[in-house]
């Protein structure tokens, strides 16, 4: 196992264009979360599964934002009519209770929409 | 709301300088607390966490929940500790509230 995976890393996508991103945790890792990252700040929570059960979303995540996790392994977020404003670094943690919640992070998705 | 405060963006000491980065946390219950790093072209990892009590790569972080600090210290700051540093606390939650990072620089 070499960690919490991604894909892809780069992203370039035109305004109003959908973009999928996946995460591949690490195996038996119960819990998932995607985070978003701007320049200058430190990741800001999107929304967490524990299993394949969506527990809880961010007002961040607005209604062009779902994201899933079929079952209970990867997880993919998906943007539709991205903005400008979506630009960012979308990161994915893993972790399990056995490990007092320490998140394993993904190396990330970096999006930039023109 | 919760909210985790490092208000230095940056911080730049001479190698063999003592070094602290500052963490404040609002939180009317118990805290758990994290210090998480990312070196240059590395992901996330974590650091240490306050539960655990320990020292990593010489660093050490002392909960104070009367100043609502959780402030990170190393004795003499090393070149391979330059990196940005991020504060976080998860109390009550399985969600953690990050701070917006100190990017830490330290000089030969």
């Amino acid at each position: 196992d070499t960690g919490v995976s991604q894909n892809p890393r780069h992203k370039i996508t035109k305004r109003g264009q959908n973009v999928t991103f996946r995460c591949d945790p690490i195996s038996e890792h119960n819990r998932l979360y995607w985070y978003r990252q701007t320049l200058g700040q430190g990741p800001e929570f999107l929304t967490y599964f524990q299993n394949e059960a969506q527990l809880e979303k961010s007002r961040l995540l607005s209604d062009r934002f779902s994201a899933e996790r079929p079952k209970g392994s990867f997880s993919t977020l998906e943007i539709q009519r991205t903005e400008q404003g979506d630009s960012a670094m979308y990161l994915c943690a893993s972790s399990h209770p056995r490990q007092d919640n320490e998140q394993f992070f993904g190396p990330g998705t970096r999006l930039t929409v023109l | 709301a919760q909210r985790v405060t490092q208000p230095e963006k940056l911080l730049s000491v001479f190698k063999g300088a003592p070094v602290e980065l500052k963490c404040n946390y609002s939180y009317s219950g118990s805290p758990e607390l994290f210090w998480y790093v990312q070196y240059s072209r590395q992901r996330l990892q974590l650091l240490l966490r306050h539960i655990s009590r320990e020292s990593i790569k010489g660093f050490t972080a002392d909960l104070n929940k009367g100043e609502t600090s959780f402030h990170l210290k190393k004795p003499f700051a090393q070149e391979e500790d330059s990196a940005m540093y991020y504060c976080a606390n998860t109390g009550g939650s399985y969600i953690p509230t990050f701070g917006r990072g100190t990017s830490l620089i330290v000089h030969p």
